[in-house]
């Protein structure tokens, strides 16, 4: 089956403790991107990539990091988490650059960070 | 910044009733794509309109794109309990970054 997965689901932290979220695609897509999603504000991309060892800033990179050494896996780091990352994240994955093609999306991965 | 705005933020309609949400952005695109979400789960494509089409259609979707005033609608046609979601409207504004607008909120009642 045609998907992207997302580990973990549900995650409290507490602050300054790094944490990843694993993203994985196996529809041997070359775009992937993170999103949050806080309440009134929509989807927020953070970071993307269009392709192996290819990554770009979105709209709220600071304090996350990500990586893409190998096509299917995305993973976003949080070095030092904050309060202000508790949020709703997704990730996503389309054939090429997202504006042209339909993404598909994880099941998301709620983060409270205390 | 925010590159497209929907347009009721939350509408409530009777089952078998239409619902019409508005898009507007605010710099050129290439496209512009449609997403609904059922309630924190992930966002599911509807539908993808390129900026030199001006309707384009989806069983009970209807998309409109006018450029000009650089909106978009999206019609659903018969609603369903089942159409209660969230939709997005998403642009690609600038470089290679993909934009979304905040939603809209449609509870369809029966």
């Amino acid at each position: 089956e045609a998907q992207v997965t997302q580990n973990p689901r549900y995650l409290i932290t507490v602050t300054g403790k790094k944490l990843t979220v694993t993203c994985s695609q196996n529809m041997n897509h070359e775009y992937m991107s993170w999103y949050r999603q806080d309440p009134g504000l929509g989807l927020r991309q953070i970071y993307y990539s269009m392709n192996v060892e290819v990554t770009d800033k979105g709209d709220v990179p600071e304090g996350y990091k990500v990586s893409r050494k190998e096509k299917r896996n995305f993973p976003l780091i949080l070095e030092s988490p904050s309060p202000n990352q508790t949020s709703l994240y997704f990730c996503a994955s389309s054939l090429s650059f997202a504006g042209n093609n339909e993404q598909f999306f994880g099941p998301g991965t709620r983060l409270t960070v205390l | 910044s925010q590159q497209g705005e929907e347009d009721p933020q939350a509408l409530s309609i009777q089952e078998g009733e239409n619902a019409t949400m508005n898009c507007s952005y605010k710099t050129s695109i290439n496209n512009l794509q449609w997403y609904r979400q059922n309630s924190g789960r992930g966002l599911v494509h509807l539908i993808l309109i390129r900026s030199n089409e001006r309707e384009k259609h989806s069983g009970r979707l209807r998309v409109t794109l006018d450029t000009s005033k650089k909106s978009s609608s999206l019609l659903i046609t018969a609603s369903r309990a089942a159409d209660t979601a969230s939709y997005f409207c998403a642009t690609d504004a600038w470089g290679q970054n993909f934009v979304f607008g905040p939603g809209t909120r449609l509870s369809v009642l029966p």
